[in-house]
């Protein structure tokens, strides 16, 4: 099976503009969440959706978005981009081997903001 | 809430030492907990995936133990190699969270040739 895929690998955008990430988890996965990796924070959980409904969401501003699709594919928005919002953006595919529940995630997407 | 600390923030060992990371997390309700290896810029790679109900997990020259009771896990790497070098998190998974993770800060690892 192909892994996770996320696009733009990279992405450089100034303060104010906003961006969208996408994600297509490993087939046949129908659950996806998004994660922001910063030096100072680590790793914080942002949403994850299952079967186009979101089912968690974490501490982050409403400026924080995210959808899927019937496909399962996730994308997630920031708006109005701070500085403070340059970060790895992971997204994980969740699967259930052998029943249980287990996180594959995708290489990230490094968002810069000038 | 949960938190996951992990000791140290970072390790420098010689090439063909045995080593251990640690986890330890403060609320004992736990699913699971997941061992991940991160090289610099990457994503993360999944090493080993410990079910509240074991006590331990192998995966070649990796063994991942858990204790629930006291909050703690250990990643034990046996003769390092240098391509062991990176950053090893470890998250858990608790109930009432859907699916959502809660990571440590990580372990950077280095193994000297």
């Amino acid at each position: 099976k192909a892994g996770v895929t996320q696009t733009p690998r990279y992405l450089i955008k100034t303060r104010g503009q906003q961006v969208t990430l996408s994600c297509s988890p490993i087939s046949g996965h129908r659950s996806v969440s998004w994660y922001q990796q910063t030096p100072g924070q680590g790793l914080q959980f942002l949403f994850e959706y299952f079967s186009e409904t979101q089912r968690n969401k974490g501490n982050f501003p409403g400026r924080f978005s995210g959808r899927q699709f019937s496909n399962s594919r996730s994308e997630m928005n920031v708006s109005t981009l701070e500085l403070g919002d340059s970060a790895l953006y992971l997204c994980a595919s969740i699967g259930y081997p052998g029943g249980k529940v287990k996180q594959f995630f995708g290489p990230g997407t490094r968002l810069t903001v000038l | 809430k949960q938190e996951v600390t992990q000791i140290p923030a970072a390790l420098s060992v010689p090439e063909g030492e045995n080593l251990v990371l640690n986890c330890s997390f403060t609320d004992s309700a736990i699913y699971n907990l997941q061992w991940f290896r991160q090289d610099p810029g990457k994503g993360l790679t999944s090493l080993l995936l410990i079910q509240s109900s074991q006590r331990e997990q192998t995966s070649g020259r990796l063994n991942a133990s858990l204790d629930k009771s006291s909050g703690r896990s250990t990643l034990y790497i046996a003769a390092s190699q240098p391509g062991d070098s990176a950053t090893y998190l470890c998250a858990v998974r608790v109930p009432g969270s859907a699916r959502q993770l809660t990571f440590g800060s990580g372990t950077q690892l280095t193994v000297l040739p």
